[in-house]
């Protein structure tokens, strides 16, 4: 079965320094992975994708995602951190039926000044 | 692009009414929409998959008859949950696959309270 594992419940970073947020999947065949961000009080937003290709899949606002197949990692990255990135981001990996979407439990991200 | 609306934004009903909740795609057809339900500090949970003209599709422990999905368009799919009770209050979002698509594009949710 898919399943998606986000193993950071919070992430803390200084403004200005380089962000991770991680995530790890499992899957039967190729994986496609995706990335969500939520905002307070507002609905998920789309941020990035990876189906195939190059392995560094850049997204929206600045951050990018390394799909790593020997690692089953799709870490999400931002090299300069500002202190509007912080949210809550979820990790997604497509299920076998339907287009439908497993879900990481999400990582709370703060960027502090 | 790829804009989801959901109305309304926020509804309080009482016990034993229903409740109608829209979702919209406004710039793309959408072949498969999804309805999610989001308990606080949690993640989604699928309730239901609905493909354009068909019956949806909903998940274990999801009740058919309660929350009743309708998806007549391209572009509109409803979800109604009849006879609410107070353990229906909840966040309530839907997304929309856009034909030929792999990802989701979310609505902004709907807060429903049932008092």
């Amino acid at each position: 079965a898919q399943s998606v594992a986000q193993p950071e419940d919070q992430v803390n970073v200084a403004e200005g320094n380089p962000l991770t947020v991680k995530c790890t999947y499992s899957v039967s065949g190729n994986p496609y992975l995706f990335w969500y961000v939520q905002y307070p009080n507002r609905g998920l937003q789309f941020l990035l994708k990876y189906i195939t290709g190059d392995n560094l899949v850049k997204g929206s606002y600045g951050f990018e995602a390394e799909f790593n197949k020997s690692q089953t990692s799709f870490h999400l990255k931002k090299p300069s951190a500002l202190v509007s990135d912080s949210a809550l981001y979820f990790c997604a990996v497509r299920g076998e039926s339907n287009y439908q979407l497993i879900w990481g439990a999400g990582t709370k991200l703060i960027i502090k000044p | 692009g790829a804009v989801v609306s959901q109305h309304p934004s926020w509804v309080i009903c009482k016990s034993g009414t229903s409740v109608k909740i829209e979702c919209r795609s406004l710039d793309f057809q959408a072949t498969t929409m999804f309805w999610y339900r989001q308990f606080p500090k949690q993640s989604l949970m699928l309730m239901a998959t609905s493909n354009e003209g068909s019956k949806a599709t909903y998940e274990q422990g999801v009740e058919k008859d309660k929350f009743l999905i309708n998806h007549a368009s391209l572009t509109l799919s409803t979800l109604t949950v009849t006879s609410a009770h107070p353990e229906d209050s909840s966040f309530y979002i839907c997304s929309a696959r856009p034909s030929g698509g792999h990802e989701q594009y979310f609505g902004p949710g709907t807060r429903l309270t049932v008092t």
